[in-house]
């Protein structure tokens, strides 16, 4: 069964401290990883995959498949980063359902 | 392209009451989803459809139906509405061979009395 474990629900920064928001993952294969964010009045969107490695609004996250770890890391924090933040995990390849989460709400301190 | 819609926004609901809740989706996507989110639960799977004619149990079935009426559109019933059904009701859809990003509706706020 693939799980993932945010252990978190609430992580409170203040405005240009670094943030990191933890995601482990139980999975037997090659999974895919995901990171969505929810902003207030706004819809659940992508922020960024392990697949396509990249930086999204100065956020990233890399796969540690020894730790089996995926978390989200930013240097400074931004009022605007406050947001619910969920982790995602599916199996490679084709059509897979995606297990996400508790979800971290990210709160972010003037 | 609006993406992915849902009606309606609210509900309210009496228990034993029934109603369906609307998606769709103007993106071509072959796979779609019906979550639940509740606080401290996250977001839970309900059921999904990886492609038109096939729809499959998710996480947390009980108490629902779904159907997949075409490529476009996924709805989910409630037949008999419960105050544990009380819950964000989100819809999505992916593209499985776009890389299995989720795309979600704007979700529907239901209170069951």
């Amino acid at each position: 069964a693939q799980r993932v474990t945010q252990p978190e629900k609430l992580l409170s920064v203040f405005k240009g401290a670094p943030v990191e928001l933890k995601c482990n993952y139980s999975y037997s294969g090659s999974p895919e990883l995901f990171w969505y964010v929810q902003y207030s009045r706004q819809r659940l969107q992508l922020l960024l995959r392990h697949i396509s490695r990249e930086s999204i609004k100065g956020f990233t996250a890399d796969l540690n498949k020894g730790e089996t770890s995926f978390h989200l890391k930013k240097p400074f924090a931004q009022e605007e980063d406050s947001a619910m933040y969920y982790c995602a995990l599916s199996r490679s390849g084709g059509y897979q359902k995606v297990t996400f989460g508790i979800g971290t709400k990210l709160q972010v301190i003037p | 392209n609006a993406g992915v819609t849902q009606t309606p926004k609210f509900q309210v609901l009496k228990t034993g009451q029934s109603m369906t809740l609307q998606c769709a989706q103007d993106m071509n996507h072959n796979s779609m989803y019906w979550y639940r989110q509740d606080p401290g639960m996250g977001l839970r799977l309900i059921y999904y459809s990886a492609s038109e004619g096939t729809t499959d149990k998710g996480e947390v079935p009980n108490g629902y139906n779904v159907s997949r009426l075409n490529k476009r559109e996924f709805s989910l019933r409630l037949e008999s509405a419960a105050p544990s059904q009380t819950s964000v009701y989100f819809c999505a859809s992916s593209d499985p061979t776009g890389g299995n990003e989720q795309f979600f509706g704007p979700g529907t706020r239901l209170t069951v009395l």
